[in-house]
């Protein structure tokens, strides 16, 4: 059965420690990885998609990589912005399967 | 673009009431999707359209539920009659294909049947 896991479920971080959140995938094939954020009252807004094992992107302070089990989503130096839910998704056909999402707070 | 629009954004009903959510899609995108999110459950696929045809009903909960495309820009999601358990944020998401393009939100109508 298809399957995403995110971990861990809540990351309390202080301004500026650095530190990844795991989106591990268990698919029959994969044919996109997807990372997006979501903040309080809003929808999950796009961040990267990753299409093969090795690649990476980045955007400002986050970093996005991915192996054929899983990927993970980088932070460095967080500011307290970086505050939100990050939610990863796997594409193995038409659809998405969703991960719960890891909740991220950045303290400053 | 104004990405996507979903209306209204909170909708307060009673048991027994019917409830429609609105979307209009970003232009363009030949894919729309509407979506349930729960603390419980996170997001769950209710329904998707392409090019204003249904192609996938399965996650559609029950017949008390029901969605509608009659234009590219435009979708409606009716629950009637509500019931206390459909109390959730409901997201409509677009996407230009299904293939190499991401899904884009709208911030979702927040529901509370009472």
């Amino acid at each position: 059965e298809d399957q995403v896991t995110q971990s861990p479920e809540a990351l309390r971080l202080q301004e500026g420690e650095s530190s990844s959140l795991n989106c591990s995938y268990t698919v029959s094939g994969l044919r996109g990885l997807f990372w997006y954020r979501q903040d309080p009252g809003k929808g999950p807004e796009f961040l990267f998609t990753l299409y093969s094992a090795g690649e990476e992107k980045e955007k400002e302070r986050l970093k996005a990589t991915l192996t054929k089990k899983e990927s993970f989503l980088h932070i460095t130096a967080p500011k307290p912005e970086d505050s939100a839910t990050y939610l990863c998704a796997v594409q193995p056909n038409y659809q998405l399967i969703w991960g719960a999402g890891t909740k991220l707070i950045i303290k400053p | 673009d104004a990405g996507v629009i979903q209306s209204p954004r909170h909708e307060v009903t009673e048991m027994g009431q019917e409830v429609t959510l609105r979307c209009k899609p970003i232009s363009g995108h030949d894919y729309l999707f509407w979506y349930r999110q729960t603390m419980m459950r996170g997001l769950e696929l209710l329904i998707y359209f392409n090019n204003n045809v249904p192609i996938d009903d399965s996650g559609m909960p029950e017949d008390r539920f029901s969605a509608k495309m009659p234009n590219a820009s435009f979708s409606t999601l009716k629950i009637q009659p509500s019931e206390p358990r459909d109390s959730a944020v409901y997201f409509c998401a677009s996407r230009l294909t299904l293939e190499n393009s991401p899904l884009h939100f709208g911030n979702g109508t927040r529901l509370t049947v009472t």
